[in-house]
């Protein structure tokens, strides 16, 4: 059974940069896309963007550019890069599975909270 | 972008209650829309994908039906961990966007 888990630096300041990391667990990364999502404090889920096997990769556009994602296969891992992180970026982040085929998410980690504040 | 649009956003109600939430696209999704379960504090959990598939190993109290822009999740018979948030989404185009989600409370 596929695992998710993942981490990263929890508290940042303004500027800086937000850096996670989610490993793949019992499964292979072919067949799907590899997603990160985020939910601000007592809001709803903001889509960030996703990355599959071969380093193709879609962002949403509100986040200006800001957003980078990378896969490491001989780690199982992926990986997201928010740079220029403001207080509006403080959310838990989490990383998700999503299947080629149905196009829905089945398998999510556990959850990063990042907190950002001078 | 293609906004999503749940009703409604709180509702209550109790044990062995039917209840049905609604999602609706701003634009024609056709059936790519999905629905989680999110028990707070938790990672959201997928319940229905294709707007009426029903992910294994989720109960069958749980059911999905529309297409285009007007989906709707049913639980047929309310159980104590299913009083949670609920979130729709859209798969059909990037971003793939969520509902702002329905909570789930006891009456």
């Amino acid at each position: 059974q596929v695992q998710l888990s993942q981490w990263g630096a929890g508290l940042l300041k303004p500027s800086e940069t937000l850096s996670l990391t989610c490993a793949v667990h019992g499964g292979s990364f072919s067949g799907y896309y590899w997603n990160w999502i985020r939910q601000p404090p007592g809001k709803g889920l903001e889509w960030i963007g996703e990355i599959n096997h071969g380093g193709s990769t879609n962002y949403n556009p509100s986040l200006r550019g800001r957003v980078t994602m990378s896969i490491d296969m001989s780690k199982n891992q992926y990986s997201l890069k928010l740079r220029s992180v403001t207080a509006a970026d403080t959310a838990v982040y989490y990383c998700a599975r999503c299947m080629f085929a149905e196009l829905s998410m089945d398998v999510w980690g556990q959850g990063t909270t990042v907190t950002v504040s001078s | 972008d293609i906004q999503m649009t749940q009703s409604p956003s709180s509702l209550s109600a109790s044990v062995g209650d039917r209840v049905t939430i609604t999602c609706r696209s701003s634009q024609s999704i056709s059936y790519y829309l999905n629905w989680y379960r999110q028990k707070p504090g938790k990672a959201p959990e997928l319940l229905i994908y294709g707007a009426s598939s029903l992910q294994t190993g989720v109960p069958s109290r749980f059911g999905g039906s529309g297409s285009g822009t007007d989906f709707t999740l049913t639980i047929s018979s309310l159980q104590p961990e299913d009083f949670a948030t609920y979130h729709c989404q859209q798969t059909y185009t990037i971003p793939r966007s969520f509902g702002q989600g329905t909570k789930l409370e006891i009456k």
